[in-house]
This record gives structure tokens, sequence and C-alpha cells, in this order.
């Protein structure tokens, strides 16, 4: 049962529009993660948060900004979308002790 | 910080035969290894996990063996069944520099032929 929701599954959107990807879990965790899904599988680390006000840039450059003003609730947004920006897009959540959980993901395409 | 090497990409098995996929981690420090499995549509789920204070670690027909000292560790998938198809991640924790988290394995796509 997945404790942590992304909302849309999939979105198609024409370019110049600005988009808002959610992710809220249940958990309480500090810990949350934004990753970038290639067709290739690999996963990159586009953002992260430890906590309320932290948000950080991860190993892939993104275009993307987040925002973290509550515990349960962290969006990502795309300012003004591009055919480039059509990928997977995964949110997780960490607690502190073993992995993380993740998010059902975000399809998102650009035309 | 960490880096993660997985292999194979693809391994294809007959079903009823064991798979085995393979992962070498660059930091002497990382203490934490869990494998992910990622169904089509789906996010990665955690199937196992293993810490450095370990071996090994088995869950019905699946198993996680580490190895220290070569810095590297391998699932292993007995009596593989369709429904073991999917795309498997490992990671390692990594909590020098960067974010403090997993670094993951580009992933391998595991196919079970009937």
């Amino acid at each position: 049962e997945a404790d942590i929701y992304q909302t849309p599954r999939y979105l198609v959107i024409g370019t110049g529009k600005k988009i808002t990807l959610e992710c809220s879990q249940t958990m309480g965790h500090d810990k949350m993660y934004w990753y970038q899904q290639d067709p290739g599988m690999e996963l990159h680390l586009i953002h992260y948060s430890y906590g309320v006000n932290s948000t950080e840039k991860g190993d892939l450059s993104s275009e993307s900004t987040v925002s973290r003003i509550r515990t349960e609730h962290f969006p990502l947004t795309l300012e003004s979308a591009r055919p480039s920006h059509t990928s997977q897009y995964l949110c997780a959540s960490y607690s502190g002790a073993g992995g993380y959980t993740f998010g059902s993901g975000t399809r998102l395409t650009v035309v | 910080g960490e880096n993660v090497e997985q292999h194979p990409s693809t391994l294809s098995v007959q079903e009823g035969d064991s798979a085995v996929i393979k992962c070498t981690y660059s930091d002497s420090a990382s203490n934490y290894f869990p494998w992910y499995k990622q169904e089509l549509g789906k996010g990665p789920q955690l199937i196992i996990d293993i810490r450095s204070n370990v071996g090994e670690k088995k869950d019905q027909r699946i198993a996680v063996t580490l190895n220290k000292t070569a810095k590297h560790f391998s699932l292993h998938i007995t009596e593989t069944q369709p429904e073991d198809s999917a795309v498997y991640f490992c990671a390692a924790w990594d909590s020098g520099g960067g974010a403090d988290g997993l670094t993951f394995g580009k992933g391998t796509h595991l196919i079970i032929q009937p």
C-alpha cells in the first residue's frame, strides 16, 4: 500500500505551459527526493529536501524548481515546459532507516 | 561521492532458472545496500536489503550477498517466474558529500522467458 502519492499519473502538455507535479506522503518523513527517469531506465536525482524550508539541487541539472512548505508536500514546478522535459518523474521519501519509499511516478509528455 | 556500477543491463533467463545481478560500489564507508524492483508503470519498490555487518540475507526465492573487501554485492533470484520480469536497481547509501542518501546503479532489465 503506497503511502506516497504522485499526481497526475500521466500528463500531456503543450510547449511553454507551466506545470506542477504533486508529491505527498503521509508518513511524516523529513527527507524527500525527486528523480527523473530516462527511457534507458537510469534514475537521475534532480532535487532533494531534508525538511521544511530545505531544498537542494541534485546531481542532474534541471530547469525545474521545488518547494517544501509542509513536511508532507514536495511539489515540482516547470515554469515553461519544453519537449526536452518529456520524461518519467519519481518522488521518494525516507524515514531515517531502511530504504526509500517511491511514488508511482508521473509520466510527462511535452508536445 | 559514491559510484555504483551494475551489470548486466539486460538479463534474459528461462523460467525456472536462476538470475544473478551484480553491483560494485566505490565508497568503503557505505554501509547499507538495498535492492529495488520496478514493474512497468510503477515506481521502484524495495525487495531486499543488506547492511555492511552481514554477508548474506535471504527472503524466500531472493537473496543478497555482500563482499565488503571487494566492494561488491549481488542479487540472486532462484526458480524464476514470469512475475519476476521487471527492472532491478541496486543502491548504496552515501553519507558523504552532496545528497546524504542512496546512489543507484543504472538498472538491469530482467526478462523471464516462458
